[in-house]
């Protein structure tokens, strides 16, 4: 079954320096996609980065990059140059691969609460 | 540009009463969601729909009914509410299997 993980509740992380959330998957299904989204206080989902499982080079997005280590099955998230208003809660999510009969649901992790200190 | 709506934003209700969520999306997608996200998790899919007038269950589809009589719209319906399902509610619509899912604000229901 499609699996999602994300082991760390919460984090900190000083203002201007990176971080790294960490997400592993699990699937059976050659064909995926991974996808970070943010969730701000306000409750809004906010799409972030996808990364698609045959492409060669991990996916970036401004500040945001994921790190796409296949035989790991982990796609990571990291933030560059951390400001305060990157404090939200992240998810980690996957959807089934693409053809017939695919719903392009997506599958989420808990989450991980990142608060960023000045 | 509206993108994905949701009515109402907020909703108290009492166990057994019935209520309708509505989900609205002017981007022409064929595929919609309905997810449940409760305090400390992440988001479940209750059900979806691949296009107007089709319907199919998700991961926790008990206690829920949905329709989708227009492409642009879909509905959530709770026939009997329970407290088990106070919860904030999020439905998101995609152009194509595997492209992004674009969410709604949200939907914060308490079932007293």
């Amino acid at each position: 079954a499609q699996k999602i993980t994300q082991t760390q509740p919460g984090m900190f992380v000083q203002e201007k320096e990176a971080v790294t959330l960490d997400c592993t998957y699990d699937t059976s299904d050659p064909s995926y996609g991974l996808f970070w989204y943010k969730q701000p206080s306000s409750g809004e989902m906010i799409f972030l980065i996808y990364q698609g499982s045959y492409d060669q080079q991990n996916a970036t997005e401004g500040r945001y990059s994921l790190n796409f280590q296949k035989a790991r099955k982990s796609a990571n998230l990291v933030i560059s140059a951390s400001q305060l208003g990157d404090s939200a809660m992240y998810f980690c999510a996957m959807r089934e691969g693409r053809g017939s009969g695919n719903t392009g649901k997506l599958i989420f992790g808990q989450g991980t609460t990142l608060q960023v200190k000045p | 540009n509206a993108g994905v709506t949701q009515t109402p934003k907020f909703r108290v209700l009492k166990t057994g009463q019935s209520m309708t969520l509505l989900c609205a999306q002017d981007m022409n997608h064929e595929y919609m969601y309905w997810y449940r996200q409760d305090p400390g998790m992440g988001l479940r899919l209750i059900h979806y729909s691949v296009g107007e007038g089709t319907t199919a269950k998700g991961e926790v589809p008990d206690g829920y009914n949905v329709s989708r009589l227009k492409k642009q719209n879909f509905l959530l319906g709770l026939e009997s509410a329970a407290p088990s399902q106070t919860s904030v509610y999020f439905c998101a619509s995609t152009n194509l299997i595997g492209d992004t899912q674009y969410f709604g604000p949200g939907t914060r229901l308490t079932v007293l």
